[in-house]
Protein backbone atom coordinates (compact mmCIF):
# COMPACT_ATOMS: atom_id res chain seq x y z
CA UNK A 1 0.00 0.00 0.00
CA UNK A 2 1.44 3.61 -0.82
CA UNK A 3 1.57 5.24 2.49
CA UNK A 4 3.34 8.48 3.61
CA UNK A 5 2.98 8.88 8.00
CA UNK A 6 4.14 12.47 9.60
CA UNK A 7 5.02 12.57 12.63
CA UNK A 8 7.30 14.77 14.80
CA UNK A 9 4.51 17.74 15.50
CA UNK A 10 3.85 18.87 18.96
CA UNK A 11 3.53 21.90 21.11
CA UNK A 12 6.60 24.58 20.68
CA UNK A 13 6.65 27.54 22.11
CA UNK A 14 7.23 30.99 20.19
CA UNK A 15 10.54 31.39 18.65
CA UNK A 16 11.34 27.19 19.37
CA UNK A 17 12.16 24.53 16.43
CA UNK A 18 10.92 21.78 15.41
CA UNK A 19 11.39 18.79 12.96
CA UNK A 20 9.04 17.10 11.25
CA UNK A 21 9.26 13.79 9.15
CA UNK A 22 7.58 11.82 6.97
CA UNK A 23 7.91 7.93 6.39
CA UNK A 24 7.56 6.65 3.10
CA UNK A 25 6.26 3.26 2.13
CA UNK A 26 4.57 1.30 -0.33
CA UNK A 27 6.40 2.98 -3.71
CA UNK A 28 9.78 4.10 -4.80
CA UNK A 29 10.51 7.06 -2.53
CA UNK A 30 13.41 8.27 -4.89
CA UNK A 31 11.99 8.86 -7.98
CA UNK A 32 9.43 11.38 -6.84
CA UNK A 33 9.60 14.81 -5.64
CA UNK A 34 7.70 15.76 -2.16
CA UNK A 35 5.84 18.89 -0.79
CA UNK A 36 4.90 20.11 2.70
CA UNK A 37 1.38 21.52 2.65
CA UNK A 38 -0.44 23.02 6.02
CA UNK A 39 -3.56 24.42 7.15
CA UNK A 40 -4.17 26.33 10.17
CA UNK A 41 -7.12 25.63 12.50
CA UNK A 42 -10.29 26.34 10.33
CA UNK A 43 -8.41 27.80 7.55
CA UNK A 44 -7.51 26.51 3.84
CA UNK A 45 -4.42 24.62 2.34
CA UNK A 46 -1.29 26.41 2.34
CA UNK A 47 1.95 24.93 0.40
CA UNK A 48 4.81 25.66 1.73
CA UNK A 49 7.79 23.51 0.30
CA UNK A 50 8.81 21.21 -2.85
CA UNK A 51 12.12 19.28 -3.47
CA UNK A 52 13.05 17.27 -6.44
CA UNK A 53 13.00 13.75 -6.36
CA UNK A 54 17.23 14.77 -6.72
CA UNK A 55 17.25 17.06 -3.39
CA UNK A 56 20.11 19.01 -4.56
CA UNK A 57 18.30 19.98 -7.93
CA UNK A 58 15.38 21.78 -7.36
CA UNK A 59 14.22 23.28 -3.27
CA UNK A 60 10.94 25.73 -3.24
CA UNK A 61 9.87 27.73 -0.17
CA UNK A 62 6.59 29.65 0.39
CA UNK A 63 7.50 33.68 1.15
CA UNK A 64 6.11 32.61 4.66
CA UNK A 65 8.81 30.28 6.03
CA UNK A 66 11.76 31.23 3.57
CA UNK A 67 14.42 31.79 5.91
CA UNK A 68 12.99 29.82 8.33
CA UNK A 69 12.11 26.33 7.02
CA UNK A 70 14.05 23.73 5.87
CA UNK A 71 12.96 20.87 3.39
CA UNK A 72 15.53 18.04 2.79
CA UNK A 73 14.84 14.39 2.15
CA UNK A 74 17.05 11.09 2.48
CA UNK A 75 16.13 8.68 -0.08
CA UNK A 76 18.03 6.12 1.14
CA UNK A 77 15.40 6.41 4.25
CA UNK A 78 13.10 6.60 2.54
CA UNK A 79 12.27 9.49 4.54
CA UNK A 80 11.17 13.48 3.88
CA UNK A 81 11.66 15.97 6.77
CA UNK A 82 11.09 19.59 7.13
CA UNK A 83 13.19 21.37 9.66
CA UNK A 84 10.93 24.65 11.07
CA UNK A 85 12.77 27.24 13.05
CA UNK A 86 11.76 30.93 14.82
CA UNK A 87 8.18 29.63 14.84
CA UNK A 88 5.59 31.76 14.78
CA UNK A 89 2.08 31.67 16.31
CA UNK A 90 0.91 32.00 12.69
CA UNK A 91 2.87 28.42 11.77
CA UNK A 92 0.54 26.35 14.05
CA UNK A 93 -1.64 23.86 11.79
CA UNK A 94 -1.86 20.71 10.84
CA UNK A 95 1.29 19.88 8.60
CA UNK A 96 1.14 17.37 5.22
CA UNK A 97 3.39 15.87 3.50
CA UNK A 98 2.18 14.98 -0.33
CA UNK A 99 3.62 13.37 -3.09
CA UNK A 100 3.81 14.81 -6.38
CA UNK A 101 1.82 13.35 -8.58
CA UNK A 102 4.42 11.48 -11.59
CA UNK A 103 3.28 13.28 -14.38
CA UNK A 104 3.01 16.52 -13.47
CA UNK A 105 2.80 19.10 -10.22
CA UNK A 106 -0.47 17.49 -8.52
CA UNK A 107 -0.34 15.50 -5.05
CA UNK A 108 -1.60 12.68 -5.44
CA UNK A 109 -0.42 10.95 -2.24
CA UNK A 110 -0.99 12.44 1.03
CA UNK A 111 0.08 11.71 4.70
CA UNK A 112 -2.55 12.12 7.36
CA UNK A 113 -0.91 15.17 8.71
CA UNK A 114 1.15 16.26 12.10
CA UNK A 115 -0.40 18.66 14.94
CA UNK A 116 2.04 21.74 15.42
CA UNK A 117 1.02 24.00 17.61
CA UNK A 118 3.01 27.23 18.46
CA UNK A 119 2.10 28.97 21.96
CA UNK A 120 3.54 32.22 23.47
CA UNK B 1 -5.89 37.13 1.22
CA UNK B 2 -5.21 34.26 -1.37
CA UNK B 3 -3.53 34.53 -4.15
CA UNK B 4 -6.38 32.17 -6.28
CA UNK B 5 -10.48 33.48 -5.58
CA UNK B 6 -12.94 30.83 -4.81
CA UNK B 7 -16.50 31.10 -3.95
CA UNK B 8 -17.31 30.80 -0.38
CA UNK B 9 -19.82 28.30 -0.88
CA UNK B 10 -22.24 26.54 -3.55
CA UNK B 11 -24.87 24.32 -3.11
CA UNK B 12 -27.18 21.82 -5.03
CA UNK B 13 -29.45 19.24 -5.13
CA UNK B 14 -29.02 15.35 -5.73
CA UNK B 15 -28.50 14.80 -9.36
CA UNK B 16 -27.70 18.42 -10.22
CA UNK B 17 -24.50 19.71 -12.01
CA UNK B 18 -22.14 22.78 -10.04
CA UNK B 19 -19.45 24.50 -10.94
CA UNK B 20 -16.98 25.55 -8.63
CA UNK B 21 -14.56 28.59 -10.44
CA UNK B 22 -11.19 29.55 -9.57
CA UNK B 23 -9.70 33.16 -10.68
CA UNK B 24 -6.17 34.08 -10.76
CA UNK B 25 -3.78 36.03 -13.14
CA UNK B 26 -1.70 35.45 -15.95
CA UNK B 27 1.00 34.71 -13.63
CA UNK B 28 -1.03 31.73 -12.89
CA UNK B 29 -3.95 30.29 -14.11
CA UNK B 30 -3.85 31.94 -17.14
CA UNK B 31 -0.36 31.20 -18.01
CA UNK B 32 0.35 27.65 -17.12
CA UNK B 33 -1.51 24.36 -17.67
CA UNK B 34 -1.06 23.38 -13.96
CA UNK B 35 -4.11 23.95 -12.40
CA UNK B 36 -5.10 21.14 -10.11
CA UNK B 37 -8.66 20.28 -7.81
CA UNK B 38 -8.66 18.71 -4.25
CA UNK B 39 -11.33 17.88 -2.29
CA UNK B 40 -11.06 17.86 1.24
CA UNK B 41 -13.52 16.02 3.90
CA UNK B 42 -13.29 16.90 7.51
CA UNK B 43 -10.26 15.73 9.55
CA UNK B 44 -8.86 14.58 6.15
CA UNK B 45 -5.70 14.53 4.03
CA UNK B 46 -7.07 16.38 0.62
CA UNK B 47 -7.50 14.05 -2.20
CA UNK B 48 -6.77 14.67 -5.94
CA UNK B 49 -9.38 15.11 -8.28
CA UNK B 50 -7.67 17.34 -10.95
CA UNK B 51 -4.24 17.81 -12.54
CA UNK B 52 -3.32 19.53 -15.42
CA UNK B 53 -6.58 21.46 -15.35
CA UNK B 54 -8.81 18.59 -16.45
CA UNK B 55 -7.18 15.16 -15.98
CA UNK B 56 -8.28 12.95 -13.80
CA UNK B 57 -5.95 10.51 -11.59
CA UNK B 58 -7.21 6.97 -11.91
CA UNK B 59 -9.63 6.16 -9.49
CA UNK B 60 -11.55 9.47 -9.45
CA UNK B 61 -15.06 9.71 -11.04
CA UNK B 62 -16.17 11.00 -14.00
CA UNK B 63 -18.50 13.17 -13.00
CA UNK B 64 -15.42 15.39 -11.83
CA UNK B 65 -14.26 17.70 -14.67
CA UNK B 66 -12.51 20.50 -14.94
CA UNK B 67 -11.83 23.34 -17.62
CA UNK B 68 -10.07 25.94 -17.64
CA UNK B 69 -11.01 30.14 -20.01
CA UNK B 70 -8.20 33.11 -19.44
CA UNK B 71 -7.48 33.22 -15.95
CA UNK B 72 -10.51 31.44 -14.58
CA UNK B 73 -10.35 27.74 -14.17
CA UNK B 74 -13.65 25.37 -13.12
CA UNK B 75 -14.56 22.30 -11.25
CA UNK B 76 -17.58 20.92 -12.57
CA UNK B 77 -19.46 18.27 -10.67
CA UNK B 78 -22.27 16.13 -12.39
CA UNK B 79 -24.85 13.90 -11.01
CA UNK B 80 -24.24 15.20 -7.04
CA UNK B 81 -24.52 12.78 -4.72
CA UNK B 82 -24.60 12.96 -0.69
CA UNK B 83 -20.62 12.33 -0.26
CA UNK B 84 -19.69 15.07 -2.38
CA UNK B 85 -20.11 17.13 0.42
CA UNK B 86 -17.09 18.36 1.41
CA UNK B 87 -14.42 21.51 0.89
CA UNK B 88 -12.50 21.74 -2.45
CA UNK B 89 -9.55 23.61 -3.63
CA UNK B 90 -7.99 24.71 -6.43
CA UNK B 91 -4.37 25.47 -6.79
CA UNK B 92 -2.01 26.30 -9.48
CA UNK B 93 1.83 26.91 -10.68
CA UNK B 94 2.89 30.69 -10.68
CA UNK B 95 5.31 32.95 -11.38
CA UNK B 96 7.00 34.09 -8.79
CA UNK B 97 8.90 33.38 -5.55
CA UNK B 98 6.32 31.03 -4.00
CA UNK B 99 5.40 28.48 -7.19
CA UNK B 100 2.22 27.27 -6.05
CA UNK B 101 -0.61 28.62 -4.54
CA UNK B 102 -4.28 27.72 -3.41
CA UNK B 103 -7.27 29.06 -3.44
CA UNK B 104 -9.04 29.90 -0.01
CA UNK B 105 -11.64 26.93 -1.02
CA UNK B 106 -15.86 26.44 -1.63
CA UNK B 107 -17.75 24.60 0.82
CA UNK B 108 -20.16 22.63 -0.89
CA UNK B 109 -23.58 21.35 0.54
CA UNK B 110 -25.74 19.55 -1.14
CA UNK B 111 -28.98 20.30 -0.01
Amino acid sequence: EVQLVESGGGLVQRGGSLRLSCAASGFTFSTYSMNWVRQGPGKGLEWISYISSTSSSTIHYADSVKGRFTISRDNAKNSLYLQMNSLRDEDSAVYYCARNIAVSYGMDVWGQGTTVTVSS
Amino acid sequence: QSALTQPASVSGSPGQSITISCTGTSSDVGGYNYVCWYQQNPGKAPKLLIYDVSNRPSGVSNRFSGSKSGNTASLTISGLQAEDEADYYCTSYKVGSTPWVFGGGTRLTVL
